[in-house]
């Protein structure tokens, strides 16, 4: 089956500072999101981007899905930006099976 | 619009029991699919519901069974509780059968003792 792996598995900032976060995937997708999930577990959807770029805010993100990557930019940093991101994929011809890559867990220090 | 919520948070049994958790998805969302994360084996899909039959199923024992009505609502099950089940339990909803964005509810954390 396809794999999806993020970089890095660990991330620690401060305050202010920019970070990259990336995901690979082995094999083509019809879907990619990107998730934050809070301390009390909850996934909350940051982006849906099978391919392009988009921007919220601070946060932007690109997937070249000819490429097999996708890349998550966090740009100036707090401390509420920390915990656990993740990259998922829907693989070609399997409905709306989202595959999660391991996470990145982002620290952001005051 | 309301989110998806799911019952009950949290949750505590005892091994060799049977536990039920409930889905509902956000409004005019018709699939609904389940997934387990665990701090070993991070998040996994367990199966998705469209029109209130099982359109995908991932690895696991047929102990994880579920379903959906016609009101898009979902339940799913595990029998004969093991320690191993112990995990957050997450649904997901989006509009269509496998496609577009899914949106998550909180999740059930169940303990198994």
């Amino acid at each position: 089956g396809i794999q999806v792996e993020q970089s890095p598995p660990d991330l620690i900032l401060q305050e202010g500072a920019n970070s990259t976060l990336r995901c690979n995937f082995s094999d083509s997708v019809n879907n990619l999101q990107w998730f934050h999930q809070n301390p009390w577990g909850q996934l909350i959807n940051l982006f849906y981007i099978p391919s392009g770029t988009k921007q919220n805010g601070r946060l932007s993100a690109t997937t070249v899905a000819t490429e097999r990557y996708s890349s998550l930019y966090i740009s100036s940093s707090q401390t509420t930006d920390s915990g656990v991101y993740f990259c998922a994929v829907v693989p070609y011809n399997q409905g709306g099976k989202l595959i999660f890559g391991q996470g990145t867990e982002l620290s952001v220090k005051p | 619009k309301a989110g998806v919520t799911q019952t009950p948070r949290y949750l505590i049994k005892t091994r060799g029991q049977q536990v039920t958790l409930s889905c509902s998805p956000i409004s005019g969302h018709r699939s609904v699919s389940w997934y387990q994360q665990t701090p070993g084996q991070g998040l996994q899909f367990l199966f998705e519901y469209f029109s209130e039959t099982q359109r995908n199923k991932g690895n696991f024992p047929g102990r994880f069974s579920g379903r959906q009505f016609s009101n898009s609502r979902s339940e799913m099950n595990v029998s004969t509780l093991e320690l191993g089940d112990s995990a957050l339990y997450l649904c997901a909803s989006s509009l269509d059968e496998g496609l577009g964005e899914q949106y998550f509810g909180p999740g059930t954390r169940l303990t198994v003792t």
